[in-house]
């Protein structure tokens, strides 16, 4: 069965960098897209951005541009969200959502990855 | 890119029905029909209930349904039912190659 396994919980610093990992099983990891979104405390969902299923195209939300990386590493069929700069803003819960390439929307979702930043 | 807007909360009786609407520009809703609309249980992830502005998944209830009309896509349940509490957003994809989510809706059922 398909399974986004994220990794655990964060505490950082203002100022700091996070980098969250999302490993895909149960389905072939090369033929979809993947999705960060996140959601601060009692907040709506945020899409922060995309690496397409080909590995060499990422598209980031403006508000995250210069900030956030997205990578992967097939041999361990990972994704990774590198998100730096942290402010007490981006506190928040982050998920990785999975997308079948041309069907614009997400199917699967992580169990998400609550990142707190506080000094 | 500014959030689709979408009413904050909505409530309806047991069996009721209810609509959420959801906002949005012609940078996004107006030209695309790939709005989406997922559906949130405290402490969950999101759950995908409408694709492709009207399509339901496999297992979503027929009790959900959705349209659209220029720039403003709606969320219909029908039969309201004590499971349906939860949070509901939409999304869409825009004109410039990212996707927006929609401020999102409490549905409270008295």
């Amino acid at each position: 069965q398909v399974q986004l396994v994220q990794s655990g919980a964060e505490v950082k610093t203002p100022g700091a960098s996070v980098k969250i990992s999302c490993k895909a099983s149960g389905y072939t990891f090369t033929t979809y897209h993947m999705h960060w979104v996140r959601q601060a405390p009692g907040q709506g969902l945020e899409w922060m951005g995309i690496i397409k299923s080909t590995g060499d195209i990422t598209i980031y939300a403006q508000n995250f541009q210069g900030r956030v990386t997205v990578t992967r590493d097939t041999s361990t069929s990972t994704v990774y969200m590198d998100l730096s700069s942290l402010t007490s803003d981006d506190t928040a819960v982050y998920y990785c959502a999975r997308e079948l390439p041309s069907s614009f929307f997400f199917d699967y979702w992580g169990q998400g990855t609550l990142v707190t930043v506080s000094s | 890119q500014s959030a689709l807007t979408q009413p904050a909360s909505v409530s309806g009786s047991p069996g009721q029905s209810i609509t959420i609407s959801c906002t949005g520009t012609s940078s996004d809703i107006g030209t695309y029909d790939f709005v989406f609309w997922y559906q949130q249980h405290p402490g969950k992830a999101p759950k995908l209930i409408i694709f492709g502005v009207s399509n339901r998944p496999s297992g979503i209830s027929d009790r959900f349904s959705a349209s659209k009309s220029g720039n403003t896509a709606s969320l219909t349940i029908s039969g309201l039912q004590a499971e349906d509490e939860a949070d509901y957003f939409c999304i869409s994809y825009t004109t410039s190659t990212t996707y927006v989510f929609g401020t999102g809706t409490k549905v409270t059922v008295l």
